[in-house]
């Protein structure tokens, strides 16, 4: 079965810089959301998407911002990246209830 | 602001035993919960989903109960396997589309 896809799968880039996560969510899902997972940490909801609209706002710094396309694929960006930064970020898609995860993007921010 | 609790944090089993992992919530008004393993720097595979108007869910070994009222879970996971060695997540979804997770229970079942 298909599953969520995220590219890249790992990103290093430095202090300041600029940062664009990707996820392509299971065909037919209309919803998606976006989640960081720091070291040793739960993960923490960002923000989600519900056919191409934002539909409910986590914990996401103003540096990052998010949009999801026609085709229902999903962009996170994320600007004047910090250490703190450094996190894994996971997308997730559903249809109606059960949330199904990627495989997350590694950011190191050095 | 709901708050997931899972106990225990970590627990070290032989293979063959039955085991109880726990989640409590403080924020009874939820929608769903669910129940997530995690093997070490990977995504988050789910195991089982329980609608609030639910009482339990069965895939296999694994058996989670719900009790709304008094905000608690519990994930029963039978005959356990050197396999199911990773950590559990409990998380609930409330009015928000975001899940709330709690920190895991870090499962090991030695051979």
């Amino acid at each position: 079965a298909a599953g969520v896809i995220q590219s890249p799968r790992h990103l290093i880039k430095e202090k300041r810089e600029t940062a664009t996560l990707k996820c392509y969510p299971i065909p037919r899902h209309d919803t998606v959301y976006w989640y960081q997972q720091g070291p040793g940490q739960d993960p923490q909801f960002l923000i989600s998407f519900y056919e191409k609209m934002q539909s409910d706002k986590g914990s996401i710094p103003d540096r990052f911002s998010a949009q999801q396309f026609s085709d229902y694929h999903s962009e996170l960006n994320m600007s004047s990246l910090e250490l703190g930064d450094s996190a894994l970020y996971f997308c997730a898609s559903s249809h109606s209830r059960e949330q199904y995860f990627g495989p997350g993007t590694r950011l190191t921010v050095t | 602001k709901q708050e997931v609790t899972q106990i225990p944090a970590a627990l070290s089993v032989p293979e063959g035993e039955n085991l109880v992992l726990n989640c409590s919530f403080t924020d009874s008004a939820i929608y769903n919960l669910q129940w997530f393993r995690q093997d070490p720097g990977k995504g988050l595979t789910s195991l089982l989903l329980i609608q609030s108007s639910q009482r339990e869910q069965t895939s296999g070994r694994l058996n989670a109960s719900l009790d709304k009222s008094s905000g608690r879970s519990t994930l029963y996971i039978a005959a356990s396997q050197p396999g199911d060695s990773a950590t559990y997540l409990c998380a609930v979804r409330g009015g928000a589309d975001g899940l709330t997770f709690g920190k895991g229970t870090h499962l090991i079942i030695q051979p």
